[in-house]
């Protein structure tokens, strides 16, 4: 099975920070790579789809990149809304998401 | 607008069963690929397993965890779908949500608490 790996697990940023959240794949996923925020006590939302296509309704200050084994999320401009966990997920073979990257408030 | 309600959550022995139910609302259930995604206490996601249309063969895939003790199905006719669990273990305690699977899962239910403890 393909594992997903999150890098950094946690970090602190302050609004207005651009933030970038990694996950690498153990084997190439093409851009099967979809990225979800999570806040607490709340179902995930997907944000990006297919490495890199924003999800309808989604503010532009998300992004994705990527392809293979090596991929990005960028939110441009840290919003006050943005402190969440966020997940990757792979959906070449097996279903498997990443480990997380919870955002906090520096 | 797109719902998914999911129900039949509650507190269950090791070793016991649990049907879960998702009723969906608001497009072609019939049509929709469909997952189950977990998440125990204080832990990350999990993708349970999922099932396919019926025009699209109708075939389940499970994650590893769970082969062999859970099984998805689908009711069209009343725009629901289904997780059948037994030989539950206190590692399946979790939050269990239905999406829709299609370019990544779209639309999640609120989700529903299985907790597996004697």
């Amino acid at each position: 099975d393909i594992q997903m790996t999150q890098s950094p697990s946690s970090l602190s940023a302050s609004v207005g920070d651009r933030v970038t959240i990694s996950c690498r794949a153990s084997q190439s996923v093409s851009t099967y790579l979809n990225w979800y925020q999570q806040k607490p006590g709340k179902a995930p939302k997907l944000l990006i789809y297919a490495a890199s296509s924003l999800q309808s309704g989604v503010p532009s200050r998300f992004s994705g990149s990527g392809s293979g084994t090596d991929f990005t999320l960028t939110i441009s401009s840290l919003q006050p809304e943005d402190f969440a966990t966020y997940y990757c997920q792979q959906s070449f073979s097996t279903l498997a998401f990443g480990g997380g990257t919870k955002v906090e408030i520096k | 607008e797109v719902q998914l309600v999911e129900s039949g959550g509650g507190m269950v022995k090791p070793g016991g069963s649990l049907r879960l139910s998702c009723a969906a609302s608001g497009f072609t259930f019939s049509n929709a690929w469909m997952s189950w995604v977990r998440q125990a206490p204080g832990k990350g996601l999990e993708w349970v397993g999922r099932i396919k249309s019926k025009t699209d063969g109708g075939t389940t895939d499970y994650a590893a965890p769970v082969k062999g003790r859970f099984t998805i199905s689908r009711d069209d006719s009343k725009n629901t779908l289904y997780l059948q669990m037994s030989s539950l273990k206190t590692e399946d305690t979790a939050v269990y949500y239905c999406t829709t699977d299609r370019v990544g899962f779209d639309y999640w239910g609120q989700g529903t608490l299985v907790t597996v403890s004697s």
